[in-house]
Formats: C-alpha cells, sequence, structure tokens
C-alpha cells in the first residue's frame, strides 16, 4: 500500500509570511499532483509534477518533486488570505496501480489578514 | 465547458438504509473515481469506472458499490447505512482515467443519524 505523509497537518501564517508544505512516502510515485481545497467545494488541482527534481512555479507558488519521486514540497512566497485552504498532495502509482490516486491528508493553511 | 456536477448537495439518512449518489462528469471525460473524504482519514479512494467497466478499487466493504452507464454518468450506492459513513463523497472525472489529471465536483454531504 502506498502511503503519503503531509506536513504540517495544520498551519496558521500571517499575511505576507513564506511557508512550506511537505509531502513524503516511502513508495515511488510516476507522477504527483498538489491541489487545493476551500470549504464546501472539491479539489482543484494546481499542478503535475512528474520527472525527479522537476520545479515548477504558478505565481508565488513553487512545487518541487523529489529527484527519487518519493517526496514533494509546496513553498508559497508572501501569503495572502486567498490562499487559506486545505492542501493536498496525490500520488499516481507506477506500474500496474496507476489507475487510482492516493492522497495525503491534506495542509489547512490559513493566512490571516 | 460544464463541470462536474452531483447530486443532491446535502443527504440525511438513518443508519441502516441505502442511498444512492449520482455524478456527471465534464463532457468527453470517460473515467470517474469515487472519493470518501472525512476529517480522519482524509481522502481514501473508492473505485474508478472508465468505459462503463470498474476498473479499480479501493478498501471498502461490500455496501459501497458503483456503476457507470454509457453517457459516462455514474452512481454509487451504499447499503445498510452506518453511522461510521457519515462523511462528503467526491466525484472526479478525467479524459484518459482516473490516475491522471482529475476534476472534482462539489461533493455530497451525507450525514447518518
Amino acid at each position: 500500500t502506498q502511503l503519503l505523509e503531509q506536513s504540517p497537518q495544520f498551519l496558521s501564517i500571517q499575511e505576507g509570511e513564506n511557508l512550506t508544505v511537505y509531502c513524503n512516502s516511502s513508495s515511488v510515485f510516476s507522477s504527483l499532483q498538489w491541489y487545493r481545497q476551500e470549504p464546501g467545494e472539491g479539489p482543484v488541482l494546481l499542478v503535475t509534477v512528474v520527472t525527479g527534481g522537476e520545479v515548477k512555479k504558478l505565481k508565488r507558488l513553487t512545487f518541487q518533486f523529489g529527484d527519487a519521486r518519493k517526496d514533494s514540497s509546496l513553498h508559497i512566497t508572501a501569503a495572502q488570505p486567498g490562499d487559506t485552504g486545505l492542501y493536498l498532495c496525490a500520488g499516481v502509482g507506477s506500474g500496474g496501480s496507476n489507475y487510482k490516486l492516493t492522497f495525503g491528508k491534506g495542509t489547512l493553511l490559513t493566512v490571516n489578514p | 465547458k460544464a463541470g462536474v456536477t452531483q447530486t443532491p448537495r446535502y443527504l440525511i439518512k438513518t443508519r441502516g438504509q441505502q442511498v444512492t449518489l449520482s455524478c456527471s462528469p465534464i463532457s468527453g471525460h470517460r473515467s470517474v473515481s469515487w472519493y470518501q473524504q472525512t476529517p480522519g482519514q482524509g481522502l481514501q479512494f473508492l473505485f474508478e469506472y472508465f468505459s462503463e467497466t470498474q476498473r479499480n478499487k479501493g478498501n471498502f466493504p461490500g455496501r459501497f458499490s458503483g456503476r457507470q452507464f454509457s453517457n459516462s454518468r455514474s452512481e454509487m450506492n451504499v447499503s445498510t447505512l452506518e453511522l461510521g459513513d457519515s462523511a462528503l463523497y467526491l466525484c472526479a472525472s478525467s479524459w484518459t482515467g482516473g490516475g491522471y489529471e482529475q476534476y472534482f465536483g462539489p461533493g455530497t454531504r451525507l450525514t447518518v443519524t
């Protein structure tokens, strides 16, 4: 069974601060996705990283896939209240298990004005 | 393009009853996956359907079942409801398959009393 652990579980910061969220596993994934979920809504895909060591930027969000494709991080620069939400990482299994995503339990981020 | 729709959005049922939830994927998407989301366990994969066939299944009891119709719409059914089935049930559609970029609906909030 492939598991993804996210840390921290909860994060409350002030507007303008930087933060990093981590997603770790002992398993190798063929790719990894990051989602953000707001209250009352389903998760929305932010980015997919595929290649080990890959770095993708989405405005103030920077996503990195570990060299061994077992871990990933999300860094937010100068956080804003609009960044508040549940951040979920999801790994796509390699080989025969590639028909489902394995989700981490998420990091609940609150950015206070 | 219309997004993924789920009906109903909210549902209250009594222990022992059964429930059917519906999901309409994005037009052209042939894969539909179902997830259960709870505060304690996070997002857990239930099953994935592709072209009317169940292609993958998570670790849930047989009380949870699903099906997909020729127009890609999907339903999931939970029989003999238990209190622990209270959760947000999310449906996600994808063009190629459940392991790839998925688009989530807003979910159905099921409360079992």
